[in-house]
């Protein structure tokens, strides 16, 4: 199985930072990768798919990056609406998810 | 508008069975994998398997495999996630979230829409 290992499970940061996420493959997955925000007692959301797009009516704020085994979700400027938990899901051999970065206020 | 409706939160006792439910509306539902999404909570992410609505063709994770049973019904545009005996360790939230592509080529895809999620609270 593929394992997905996001980093760091947690980040503190304030409004108007620039916030990067890693998400590891313990394998190769190519491009096969998406972003999800989850906040508090609701579903998660798509943000991100295939490594590098963006999903339509997503903010441009949040861009991905990366292929192979590692990627990164960054955030160029945090907003209020953001502070949230995110996750990597890979899509190459099943579908794995990474354990989720929570993105708190500092 | 797509919309994933599941049913409504239950609380059972261990060794009994439960039937949790996801309706599709607003697309076309038999041209679309579904995917059910295991979420203890506190806790990640799991993808449990999937099912393609046009041919009832089902796809397990290996960690779900034997322990739960994904069907569809065509008429009403709806999935089911269907346990015999349930255990504590069931107890967890169950998103139902539909899976990014028209058609049954592969399930190997990211999920665009999920339901609000059904809260399943197995004790004794």
């Amino acid at each position: 199985d593929i394992q997905m290992t996001q980093s760091p499970s947690t980040l503190s940061a304030s409004v108007g930072d620039r916030v990067t996420i890693t998400c590891r493959a313990s394998q190769t997955i190519s491009s096969w990768l998406a972003w999800y925000q989850q906040k508090p007692g609701k579903a998660p959301k798509l943000l991100i798919y295939k490594a590098s797009t963006l999903r339509s009516g997503v903010p441009s704020r949040f861009s991905g990056s990366g292929s192979g085994t590692e990627f990164t979700l960054t955030i160029s400027s945090l907003q209020p609406d953001d502070f949230a938990t995110y996750y990597c899901q890979q899509y190459d051999t099943y579908l794995t998810f990474g354990q989720g970065t929570k993105v708190e206020i500092k | 508008e797509v919309q994933l409706v599941q049913s409504g939160a239950e609380l059972k006792k261990p060794g009994e069975s439960l039937k949790i439910s996801c309706k599709g509306s607003g697309y076309s539902f038999t041209n679309f994998w579904i995917g059910w999404v295991r979420q203890v909570p506190g806790k990640g992410l799991e993808w449990m398997g999937t099912i393609y609505p046009g041919d009832s063709e089902t796809r397990y994770s290996p960690s779900f495999q034997g322990q739960v049973t994904i069907s569809v019904d065509q008429p009403s545009k709806t999935s089911y996630l269907q346990w015999t005996t349930l255990k504590a360790s069931d107890t967890a939230i169950y998103y139902c979230a539909r899976l990014a592509m028209y058609g049954s080529g592969t399930y190997l895809l990211y999920f665009d829409y999920w339901g609000q999620g059904t809260l399943v609270t197995v004790s004794s």
